[in-house]
């Protein structure tokens, strides 16, 4: 039971590089959402979705892109890095039935950092 | 805006003592709560949850939480940590229905030394 898998584990980028954050779940969930933790700032949402072709921003959106073509995948893009996206990455999802409890299950997070 | 807050930073604590750390939401319509952990290395897991009833609720690993109301808070203590409680703590905060996104607070970052 893999639940949610997240690629690359580790990332180093240069300012203006792009790159795609995977992120796979095998437990047919409907809510998939990114997250970025930084020291002293908690886990902030950057965008989220709640099914295959809806996708929504979250609280820090800018410079992320998403898509939701599948249930399963749920890819993050940065398509011009800057440093300021330095982060540990999370992706977690939850299944319907966790609508109006807000319980979710993470991914191993992804460490990036741009030079 | 809706915000958590976790005063502990930081807590170094030896094995076998007691452990008691804060969360205070700013909310003040329903409310579900959340206590995940984030053991080195790993991804963050589910200690425990909050959504209505006895507002005390034990979790995983001997954990416990209370919910008080009339103070916004929902603190996470242990009678006795061992070495292997070493972690960060995140409180987490899911406002009223509908939106599933969970606000967190900063963490706390656990050193228990054996």
């Amino acid at each position: 039971n893999a639940g949610v898998t997240q690629t690359p584990k580790f990332q180093v980028l240069k300012t203006g590089q792009s790159m795609t954050l995977q992120c796979a779940q095998d437990m047919n969930h409907e809510y998939m959402s990114w997250y970025r933790q930084d020291p002293g700032m908690g886990l902030r949402l950057i965008h989220y979705s709640v099914g295959a072709g809806i996708t929504d921003q979250g609280e820090v959106p800018n410079g992320y892109n998403v898509s939701r073509s599948t249930t399963e995948d749920f890819p993050l893009r940065l398509l011009s890095a800057a440093p300021s996206q330095t982060s540990v990455y999370f992706c977690a999802s939850s299944p319907r039935q966790a609508a109006n409890t807000g319980e979710l299950f993470f991914g191993e997070g992804s460490r990036l950092t741009v030079l | 805006a809706q915000s958590v807050s976790q005063h502990n930073h930081h807590v170094i604590l030896s094995e076998a003592a007691s452990l008691e750390l804060g969360c205070n939401y700013s909310y003040g319509g329903t409310v579900n709560l959340f206590w995940y952990v984030q053991y080195p290395g790993q991804h963050l897991q589910l200690l425990l949850k909050y959504f209505s009833g006895d507002p005390l609720v034990k979790g995983i690993k001997g954990f416990e939480a209370e919910f008080i109301k009339s103070k916004f808070s929902f603190n996470l203590r242990k009678p006795s940590v061992q070495w292997s409680d070493t972690a960060e703590y995140f409180c987490a905060v899911k406002i009223g229905t509908g939106r599933r996104a969970l606000t967190f607070g900063s963490g706390t970052r656990l050193q228990v030394q054996p």
